[in-house]
């Protein structure tokens, strides 16, 4: 194990459903990240968090509403979601931004 | 802009024979590269990194070569094994960045 974990692992949702993607790292770092992996595509950054604070958003629909409670850990909130959005939503921390990071399990992510 | 690519999107070896698994960068700033394994069902796994005043690390069965001249970056497996098949990713940093940039991802088949 990695000591990132991720709940739930696989969801399906209703395009109208509300839910939340839930990440936790048990390696005391500082940087937690959330990445979309779609299939024969890179891993596309959404959302980078340093200290709890967030210091990047790729580009990313307001219908993904990250929250970073505490350095520990970090949320998806979804609502409204397309269903273009599904896909592996992998969660990673490191210790520092840009350092080696450690991923979680991810999230599979079925929009219907 | 900063790309990070992989010259072949699969490659199949033979039990018991080296695989290499080649990754091409644009961003001549990049100075921190690491690779990642990712089994099915799981998130990326951290094999092994390379900083850019380094040509060449070795881990256990594992070789990363960076040549800074053409931008070349590979990993060679010794002994490939079947647990070795997976998909796996480059993935770089340019110099003071803070996220990491990965690459498309080359499935290593082996077979028996």
């Amino acid at each position: 194990e990695t000591g990132v974990t991720q709940t739930p692992r696989h969801l399906v949702m209703g395009m109208t459903n509300k839910k939340s993607l839930k990440c936790e790292q048990h390696l005391g770092h500082n940087a937690m990240y959330w990445y979309k992996q779609s299939a024969k595509k890179p891993l596309e950054l959404m959302f980078v968090y340093n200290f709890k604070e967030q210091t990047e958003n790729n580009s990313v629909p307001s219908r993904f509403s990250p929250e970073c409670p505490n350095s520990s850990h970090l949320f998806l909130h979804l609502h409204t979601l397309q269903p273009e959005d599904s896909a592996l939503y992998l969660c990673a921390s490191s210790q520092d931004p840009g350092g080696e990071q450690y991923f979680g399990p991810g999230t599979r992510l079925t929009v219907t | 802009g900063e790309s990070v690519g992989l010259h072949l999107p699969t490659l199949s070896v033979q039990e018991g024979d080296n695989s290499i698994i080649n990754c091409a960068y644009s961003n001549s700033a990049s100075d921190y590269f690491i690779w990642y394994k990712q089994e099915s069902g799981k998130g990326p796994q951290f094999i092994i990194d390379i900083r850019s005043n380094m040509d060449k690390r070795q881990g256990q069965r594992v070789t990363v070569l960076l040549n800074k001249t053409v931008k070349h970056l590979s990993l060679q497996i010794a002994a490939t094994q079947p647990g070795d098949s997976a998909v796996y990713f480059c993935a770089e940093r340019g110099s003071g960045a803070q996220k990491l940039v990965f690459g498309q991802g080359t499935r290593l088949t082996i077979n028996p």
